[in-house]
């Protein structure tokens, strides 16, 4: 298994720029999620899905566009990207909802000039 | 709302010392309780959880007791090694009912001297 997968691991995008980080994994996992990783504020959660077609809105989603066409993939869009988008963004996927553990991929550092 | 507060870093410690990390939560019902691992370039890493009060998570030498009446879940290692320095997360849960999303503390630096 390769758990959870990101592309691309870094990124550099001028403003007003649109992009795609993409997110998969292979344990047939039905939540998966979007966070966003900033200095001295933990991670904050962008966007989740809990099941293919399904999507709602996290803590932070302005700027941010996301669909769930199927169960191993969940990427994440930036219509036009703002330089208060600089971040590190992290996929995570766990089986269930609730207290089930999320494995988290090894992240996408964007930064926006 | 729902939160988690870590004791504020960055923690310094020599290779063999106890360490403690606080974490208290506050939470509109019954949360998941974990504490996930950050080393240096990589992504968050599960180290343990309890799901209810008194359960006690252990992973690695790491101990944590999920505290109800004090709504804590301090992190514990006897004795730390460097290869523990990293950036640790405390972190709840609050099921379906908040979206699964998992709400995280600010972090800890942990770095250890040999």
């Amino acid at each position: 298994n390769a758990g959870v997968t990101q592309t691309p691991k870094f990124q550099v995008l001028k403003t007003g720029q649109s992009m795609t980080l993409q997110c998969a994994q292979d344990m047939n996992h039905e939540y998966m999620s979007w966070y966003r990783q900033d200095p001295g504020m933990g991670l904050r959660l962008i966007h989740y899905s809990v099941g293919a077609g399904i999507t709602d809105q996290g803590e932070v989603p302005n700027g941010y566009n996301v669909s769930r066409s199927t169960t191993e993939d969940f990427p994440l869009r930036l219509l036009s990207a703002a330089p208060s988008q600089t971040s590190v963004y992290f996929c995570a996927s766990s089986y269930r909802t609730g207290g089930d553990t999320q494995y988290f991929g090894p992240g996408t550092r964007l930064t926006v000039l | 709302g729902n939160s988690v507060t870590q004791m504020e870093g960055p923690v310094t410690l020599s290779e063999e010392a106890f360490l403690t990390i606080n974490c208290t939560y506050t939470a509109t019902g019954y949360p998941s309780l974990f504490w996930y691992v950050q080393y240096p370039g990589e992504g968050l890493q599960l180290l343990l959880k309890a799901t209810k009060a008194d359960d006690k998570g252990s992973n690695k030498g790491f101990e944590a007791t999920y505290r109800k009446e004090t709504t804590s879940f301090h992190l514990e290692k006897g004795s730390v090694q460097v290869s523990d320095s990293a950036v640790y997360f405390c972190a709840l849960n609050l099921g379906e009912t908040s979206g699964s999303r998992l709400t995280f503390g600010e972090g800890t630096q942990l770095t250890v001297n040999p």
